[in-house]
């Protein structure tokens, strides 16, 4: 399975800041997911990272607040903008899942606190 | 909307002891299941994936079942190890598109 890394794992954010999270994969990959994960709940996607085109944003999340690029098939990023104490969570990149016995893999995510 | 639901929320047991964690969902016209743990703090391990045509899958001491029609999946762990302590994820991906639709989780404790 791909070896996913994302970076950094862990920041403390002043309120109104941005921070942007990397996930590089080590072999291409064609889908490419973020999730957030809230304190003591379960995942939520936020949007798929399409590779030479705009991301595809879920109902809830829009792409002032969550910009994502995807420049090539082995990385993307994602911004968290104008942070607020709200937006503390886990956020998880993944990847995978383009066959029906192709399951997704995620990285170990990136732990973000807002002060 | 997909909506999956996991029972029990915490599960505590002795070492040894065989786990069942239950996982339901409900729209049946799913593509796959996934199951998932996670440690505190860190992301997802990915434990077994079920396709929409399979009824079980088995993996050492894992074993996944999926009854599609009811909109029910179960994972037992046999001869549970205190390092087996984490939480449990079920994961449903409809078909149509690459979204995974996750349950609340179940937290499991093996105490030695």
């Amino acid at each position: 399975s791909a070896v996913i890394s994302q970076k950094p794992s862990r920041d403390i954010c002043q309120r109104g800041t941005s921070l942007t999270i990397q996930c590089q994969v080590d072999s291409q990959v064609t889908m490419m997911f973020w999730y957030r994960q809230q304190p003591g709940q379960s995942l939520t996607l936020i949007a798929t990272a399409n590779q030479g085109s705009e991301a595809t944003y879920e109902s809830g999340f829009v792409i002032d607040k969550f910009p994502i690029s995807r420049p090539n098939l082995t990385f993307s990023t994602l911004t968290v903008s104008n942070m607020s104490p709200e937006d503390s969570s886990i956020y998880l990149c993944s990847v995978g899942g383009g066959q029906p016995n192709q399951p997704q893999h995620f990285g170990d995510g990136t732990r973000l606190s807002i002060l | 909307k997909q909506e999956v639901t996991q029972i029990p929320a915490a599960l505590s047991v002795p070492e040894g002891e065989n786990l069942v964690l239950n996982c339901s969902f409900t729209d049946s016209a799913i593509y796959n299941l996934q199951w998932f743990r996670q440690d505190p703090g860190k992301g997802l391990t990915s434990l077994l994936l079920i396709q929409s045509s399979q009824r079980e899958q088995t993996s050492g001491r894992l074993n996944a079942s999926l009854d599609k029609s009811s909109g029910r999946s179960t994972l037992y762990i046999a001869a549970s190890q205190p390092g087996d302590s984490a939480t449990y994820l079920c994961a449903v991906r409809r078909g149509g598109d690459y979204k995974l639709s996750f349950g609340a989780g179940t937290t499991v404790t093996v105490r030695a």
